[in-house]
């Protein structure tokens, strides 16, 4: 089945500790992003990655990382998360060979920092 | 500056009426126009699309929207809506010659009984 899966779905934890969310997709897909979710602001990109070894800040990129080390896997890394990064997380990915391609999303991370 | 908008933060609509989920868009040239459908804590899925041709375009679960240039809208309809209808609506831009997309604040429908 083709799909976007992220990993872990739900984390707690508290400021300063340093945690890494996984992204894998199994379609082949060129490009991958991350985006937050926040209420009333819809979703904001933080990354996005082109193809392996190229990634790009997105509208939020500020106390994040990322990696493309494979195609298949773009993880997003919190170096010292802080309250204000408390939100729900989407990794995306698409294929870049038709124009127009729609996204596919993960189900989504839920991070809480305290 | 690139953006999105949908006016609504909430549409209400009984069941069996018609409905409309608005999107407007200020982005130069000719972008790419999309609707993703949201469910309860579920990832976004795609609904439908507009790259180029007919202004109406056809989409998943009897969605269908219509594109208007002039007025730059992208506004989502369905005939005849059904509870299970009820979710988050995404309307998102790509520019031109770009991969970023840009998301509208989203607006929740509820379809009653």
């Amino acid at each position: 089945e083709a799909q976007v899966t992220q990993n872990p779905r739900y984390l707690i934890t508290v400021t300063g500790k340093k945690l890494t969310v996984t992204c894998s997709q199994n379609m082949n897909h060129e490009y991958m992003s991350w985006y937050r979710q926040d209420p009333g602001l819809g979703l904001r990109q933080i990354y996005y990655s082109m193809n392996v070894e190229v990634t790009d800040k997105g509208d939020v990129p500020e106390g994040y990382k990322v990696s493309r080390k494979e195609k298949r896997n773009f993880p997003l890394i919190l170096e010292s998360p802080s309250p204000n990064q408390t939100s729900l997380y989407f990794c995306a990915s698409s294929t870049r060979a038709a124009p127009g391609g729609e996204q596919y999303f993960g189900p989504g991370t839920r991070l809480t920092v305290t | 500056a690139q953006s999105v908008a949908q006016p609504e933060d909430q549409v209400n609509v009984a069941e069996g009426n018609p409905l409309t989920v608005k999107c407007t868009y200020s982005v130069s040239g000719n972008p790419y126009l999309f609707w993703y459908v949201q469910y309860p804590n579920r990832g976004l899925q795609f609904l439908l699309k507009y790259i180029t041709g007919d202004n109406l375009v056809k989409g998943s679960y009897g969605f269908e929207a219509e594109f208007n240039k002039s007025q730059t809208s992208f506004h989502l309809k369905k005939p005849s809506a059904l509870v299970s209808d009820s979710a988050l609506y995404f309307c998102a831009v790509r520019p031109p010659n770009t991969d970023k997309l840009i998301f509208g604040t989203g607006t929740r429908l509820q379809v009653f009984p």
